[in-house]
């Protein structure tokens, strides 16, 4: 199947920063999104981005299929921003099955 | 818009029990939905895909018969967990996908389940 890879694993940021989360995936893709998971384990949708350039505030996501990953970009961060980021894809043709990197847990601190 | 709802949120039981965790699609038709279990400090794990009105395919690893899937209804997806043990207890989290030309998945706030 195929795997996903996310850097870093862990990431303290002072508030303010801004800071990039990378996904690297195995094979192409028809569905990539990045996931918020807040301290209470509710996933939060971020992000559908299969390919291209979006931005939501203070996100962004850029995806570059033919090279296999993915960025997601947090500006001028906020302790609220803290938790653990997840890319998840899912490949093949009618294939919906997404799997889960392994996170980036990210703790900004005031 | 494309909010998914689980009920209980927290649920705890008794070894030997069974417990069932409803997913429901709140506006939206939901053709696929996905059962995730989330151990503590770790990613989520595909445990089967629901399509509704067939059964449910499960991944390798996850005991169909203690683990019992129902999709009766494009809004509706239940997972039973039979004769519960210890080891059962973790963070369930359901998922839909439906909408048209989109592979796109929602969420569910998810259910921690505690096998005393």
């Amino acid at each position: 199947g195929i795997q996903v890879e996310q850097s870093p694993p862990d990431l303290i940021l002072q508030e303010g920063a801004n800071s990039t989360l990378r996904c690297n995936f195995s094979d192409s893709v028809n569905n990539l999104q990045w996931f918020h998971q807040n301290p209470w384990g509710q996933l939060i949708n971020l992000f559908y981005i299969p390919s291209g350039t979006k931005q939501n505030g203070r996100l962004s996501a850029t995806t570059v299929a033919t090279e296999r990953y993915s960025l997601l970009y947090i500006s001028s961060s906020q302790t609220t921003d803290s938790g653990v980021y997840f890319c998840a894809v899912s490949s093949g043709a009618g294939s919906y099955q997404l799997t889960f990197g392994k996170g980036t847990k990210l703790s900004v601190i005031p | 818009g494309a909010v998914v709802s689980q009920h209980p949120s927290r649920v705890i039981c008794k070894s030997g029990t069974s417990v069932k965790i409803e997913c429901r699609s709140l506006d939206f038709q939901a053709t696929t939905m996905f059962w995730y279990r989330q151990f503590p400090k770790q990613s989520l794990m595909l445990m089967a895909t629901s399509n509704e009105g067939s059964k449910a395919t499960y991944e390798q690893g996850v005991e169909k018969d203690k683990f019992l899937i129902n999709h009766a209804s494009l809004t509706l997806s239940t997972l039973t967990v039979t004769s519960a043990h210890p080891e059962d207890s973790s963070f369930y989290i359901c998922s839909a996908t439906g909408l048209a030309s989109s592979y796109e998945q929602y969420f569910g706030p998810g259910t921690r389940l505690t096998v005393t």
